[in-house]
């Protein structure tokens, strides 16, 4: 099981939007409604940020959301913050018992 | 409030086995599966595997099978992992999490150090 493939950094401005892409396969990403999405701040565990796609746990700003087309799921962060600097890494179901995570992405506020 | 505390820091040489643990107050392994997430120094998250409610049945990632083994106890709520065969690149800091939408808890991690 090969990890789903994320940008290793994507940046933006205090405000702006950023979209961070997640692309896997028919056997994961494109053939499930089982996309994750955690933040994870240095020396910290991951937090959940998105689940089931586009879903948003109680208590995480409105400003995060998910999609998905075909074998590439997104999260998008509007009206970045300060605080938003971190890792974000997708998740994904795989078929069976499989579970696969993204490679991860660096978001960098300027 | 729900806590999942693990085993402390373990250094080991190369070809020698870690277990570690992972136990819960607050919350019971016995109703959730539970994985096991790696994370190699300035690296990203690997899966490593999982194991059911009921401790009768686990999955691994295949390029674990034959070197890991997950268990769990239900007696005192605690659930183990042990890698065997270990090699350099096996250091990292191991959680334990229910991977779950409505349970998002993590151990504190446990840092597992390779070294000859």
């Amino acid at each position: 099981q090969s990890a789903l493939t994320q940008p290793r950094s994507v940046s933006g401005s205090r405000g702006q939007s950023v979209t961070i892409s997640c692309t896997g396969t028919s056997s994961d990403v494109g053939g499930y409604n089982y996309v994750y999405w955690y933040q994870q701040h240095p020396g910290k565990a991951p937090r959940l940020i998105i689940y089931d796609v586009s879903q948003r746990p109680s208590g995480v700003p409105g400003r995060f959301s998910g999609s998905k087309s075909g074998n590439t799921a997104s999260l998008t962060i509007s009206g970045l913050q300060p605080d938003d600097e971190a890792d974000y890494y997708c998740y994904s179901y795989a078929g069976g018992y499989n579970r696969v995570f993204g490679t991860g992405t660096t978001v960098t506020v300027l | 409030q729900v806590h999942l505390v693990q085993s402390g820091p373990e250094v080991k040489k190369p070809g020698a086995s870690v277990r570690v643990s992972c136990k819960a107050s607050g919350y019971s392994f016995s109703d959730y599966f539970i994985h096991w997430v790696r994370q190699a120094p300035g690296q990203g998250l690997e899966w490593l595997g999982l194991i059911n409610p009921s401790g009768d049945a686990t999955h691994y990632a295949q390029k674990f099978q034959g070197r890991l083994t997950l268990t769990r106890d239900s007696s005192t709520n605690t659930v183990y992992m042990e890698m065997r065969s270990l090699r350099y690149d096996d250091t990292a800091r191991y959680y334990c999490t229910p991977l779950s939408a409505t349970d998002d808890y993590w151990g504190q991690g446990t840092l597992v150090t390779v070294s000859s």
